[in-house]
């Protein structure tokens, strides 16, 4: 079965430092798999997302995310962090049996001034 | 583009009563997805529709939760009798396949007291 991991409930980083949110995931065949943002008292919204191609994905607010199939990982980033990039983050993978998505339990990411 | 279109933003009622959610999906998709966010159950999907039918409604908690979707601009997610611990937010996705990633509502925040 299709599935992400998102091994940190939290993430904590200091403005104007590198971060990194974790996303592993588990499907048989070639993966799509997308990042999604959650402001507080907002629905989730589309960051970016890896069909194919490149592995580094860039998207939305200045956040990035590389594909690595042989740890079959999906990791955002971003080399600068922002106290407004506090916000809860999720992963989620394509399941092609059903052709839903299927999110990770999100990591809450705060950026300290 | 208006987007996903849910209503109300908040509602508060008694327990024991009916609430009715609304949502009216993006023209064009033809995906429809209800899911419950809580702090502690996280984000689950309750039910999904393609092309205004139920494809997979093993998510809905129980009897009292139902959801129609009578045409492919509306649909509704009822809950009868209310009870506090439905108290969450629902959020209503469409999209036209999942390759193209999800367009979330902003949510209807539930609480039943």
């Amino acid at each position: 079965a299709q599935s992400v991991a998102q091994p940190e409930d939290q993430v904590n980083v200091a403005e104007g430092n590198p971060l990194t949110v974790k996303c592993t995931y588990s499907v048989s065949g070639n993966p799509y798999l997308f990042w999604y943002v959650q402001y507080p008292n907002r629905g989730l919204q589309f960051l970016l997302k890896y069909i194919t191609g490149d592995n580094l994905v860039k998207g939305s607010y200045g956040f990035e995310a590389e594909f690595n199939k042989s740890q079959t990982s999906f990791h955002l980033k971003k080399p600068s962090a922002l106290v407004s990039d506090s916000a809860l983050y999720f992963c989620a993978v394509r399941d092609f049996n059903t052709d839903k998505l299927i999110f990770g339990t999100g990591t809450r990411l705060q950026v300290f001034p | 583009d208006a987007g996903v279109i849910q209503s109300p933003r908040h509602e508060v009622t008694e327990m024991g009563q009916e609430v009715t959610l609304r949502c009216k999906p993006i023209s064009g998709h033809d995906y429809l997805f209800w899911y419950r966010q809580t702090m502690m159950r996280g984000l689950e999907l309750l039910i999904y529709f393609n092309n205004n039918v139920p494809i997979d409604d093993s998510g809905m908690p129980e009897d009292r939760f139902s959801a129609k979707m009578p045409n492919a601009s509306f649909s509704t997610l009822k809950i009868q009798p209310s009870e506090p611990r439905d108290s969450a937010v629902y959020f209503c996705a469409s999209s036209r396949r999942s390759f193209y990633g999800y367009t979330f509502g902003s949510g209807t925040r539930l609480t039943v007291v």
